[in-house]
């Protein structure tokens, strides 16, 4: 158990909905990192947030968003869901704000999203 | 640019002999690599990682990997394989001033009884 928790474990909704996923961080852990998980793409970051801030962006798109809260937990919002964005979204953390390149990121047991 | 290549999509091994799975990479100065290994509806356990030093790296349930510079790869091994370690194991690179992990494809490990 790596100490970061994700809920929900499943997500089953219909095109053109929204939904929200929530990420607690390891004690102690001021980064939040999302990461999509799909057969085609493989493992792709997607945003990175450290003690509140937005610090880097990676392939996420348009209709998708993310904010960390004071007590530093965070969600991942996709809106206009597509059949493409079925998927394994996983959340990390890491200690700073990852200028410490050498830091181990934990992750979570992540949320199957399946758009119908 | 930050990328892994991870050339083989399956690695089968005989339970008890030597698990080798293959990674490649490709960054901009000093790498700084990771093994995870990912079982079934799990998330991703973190197994090792290189940064400096010593270019044989000691992880987690007797794994270890071998940072070889002049070959830009970081393979990881294990002497003698067990049934339980059958997963799916990832490659992943981070480059000096770059926040986020870039990952490979991933490898899916069967140990044959």
């Amino acid at each position: 158990d790596s100490g970061v928790t994700q809920t929900p474990k499943h997500l089953i909704t219909a095109t053109g909905q929204r939904v929200t996923l929530r990420c607690s961080p390891r004690s102690g852990d001021l980064s939040v990192y999302w990461y999509q998980q799909s057969l085609d793409q493989g493992l792709q970051f997607l945003i990175q947030y450290y003690n509140g801030e937005e610090r880097a962006k990676g392939n996420i798109l348009e209709r998708f968003s993310a904010q960390q809260f004071p007590d530093l937990h965070s969600e991942l919002n996709l809106s206009s869901l597509e059949l493409g964005d079925s998927a394994l979204y996983f959340c990390a953390s890491s200690r700073s704000q990852g200028t410490g390149f050498w830091e181990t990121q934990y992750f979570g047991p992540g949320t199957r999203l399946l758009v119908l | 640019a930050q990328s892994v290549a991870q050339p083989e999509d399956q690695v089968n091994v005989a339970e008890g002999n030597p698990l080798t799975v293959k990674c490649t990479y490709s960054v901009s100065g000093n790498p700084y690599l990771f093994w995870y290994v990912q079982y079934p509806n799990r998330g991703l356990q973190f197994l090792l990682k290189y940064i400096t030093g010593d270019n044989l790296v000691k992880g987690s349930y007797g794994f270890e990997a071998e940072f070889n510079k002049s070959q830009t790869s970081f393979h990881l091994k294990k002497p003698s394989a067990l049934v339980s370690d059958s997963a799916l194991y990832f490659c992943a690179v981070r480059g000096y001033g770059n926040n986020r992990l870039a990952f490979g494809k991933g490898n899916q490990v069967v140990v044959i009884p």
